[in-house]
């Protein structure tokens, strides 16, 4: 156990529909990372968070958004969504950015159908 | 581009054997290059973090090199185990972590 949750661990939804996937870090830890991770992508890194501040961006589509909350946890939110985003979503926390090791949640995994 | 190529693909080895996995960049600026083991499922687990002046880290039967010269890392696995089988997988960020790339991983299986 990590000690990073992640909320729903399964998701089903339909095309077009908007979802919002949760993620609660380490206690203590001040960054938040999103990761996607498909069948022919493999992982990809979507956005970081630390502090609340937004501190670095990957591949994140427009479609997608997501924000850090005071109480340090951290929400993804996925919308107009298409066949191509199942996948499984992936939050890691850190105590800072650089080197800090990122612990990873056991993650959510969405399907659009 | 920045990318991040792994080799092999996949790897089956007997219980007890010693295997290397084979990870090359070009990401740059580079910052830190990091190995994850992966069970199929579950979030990956950081097993090793190299900054560009460290050239080995061991961590347990886990040991892995960084050639910054050549942008080259392997990871060696020493005596095997069942439990060892699983996906590892490189990632190297650039200076920020502002762009960091995966590479496909390496599936190992062990077998007894």
């Amino acid at each position: 156990d990590s000690g990073v949750t992640q909320t729903p661990k399964h998701l089903i939804t339909a095309t077009g529909q908007r979802v919002t996937l949760r993620c609660s870090p380490r206690s203590g830890d001040l960054s938040v990372y999103w990761y996607q991770q498909s069948l022919d992508q493999g992982l990809q890194f979507l956005i970081q968070y630390y502090n609340g501040e937004e501190r670095a961006k990957g591949n994140i589509l427009e479609r997608f958004s997501a924000q850090q909350f005071p109480d340090l946890h951290s929400e993804l939110n996925l919308s107009s969504l298409e066949l191509g985003d199942s996948a499984l979503y992936f939050c890691a926390s850190s105590v800072g950015f650089g080197e800090d090791t990122q612990y990873f949640g056991p993650g959510t995994r969405l399907t659009v159908l | 581009k920045n990318q991040v190529e792994q080799s092999p693909q996949s790897l089956i080895i007997l219980e007890g054997k010693n295997c290397t996995l084979q990870c090359n960049y070009t990401v740059s600026p580079f910052s830190n290059l990091r190995w994850y083991k992966q069970d199929t499922g579950r979030g990956p687990v950081s097993l090793t973090i190299m900054t560009f002046s460290e050239n080995t880290k061991s961590n347990g039967r886990y040991t892995a090199t960084l050639d910054a010269d050549t942008k080259q890392s392997s990871l060696h696995i020493t005596a095997s185990q069942l439990s060892d089988s699983a996906s590892y997988i490189c990632v190297v960020s650039a200076y920020n972590n502002n762009d960091m790339r995966f590479g496909a991983g390496t599936r190992l299986t062990v077998k007894p």
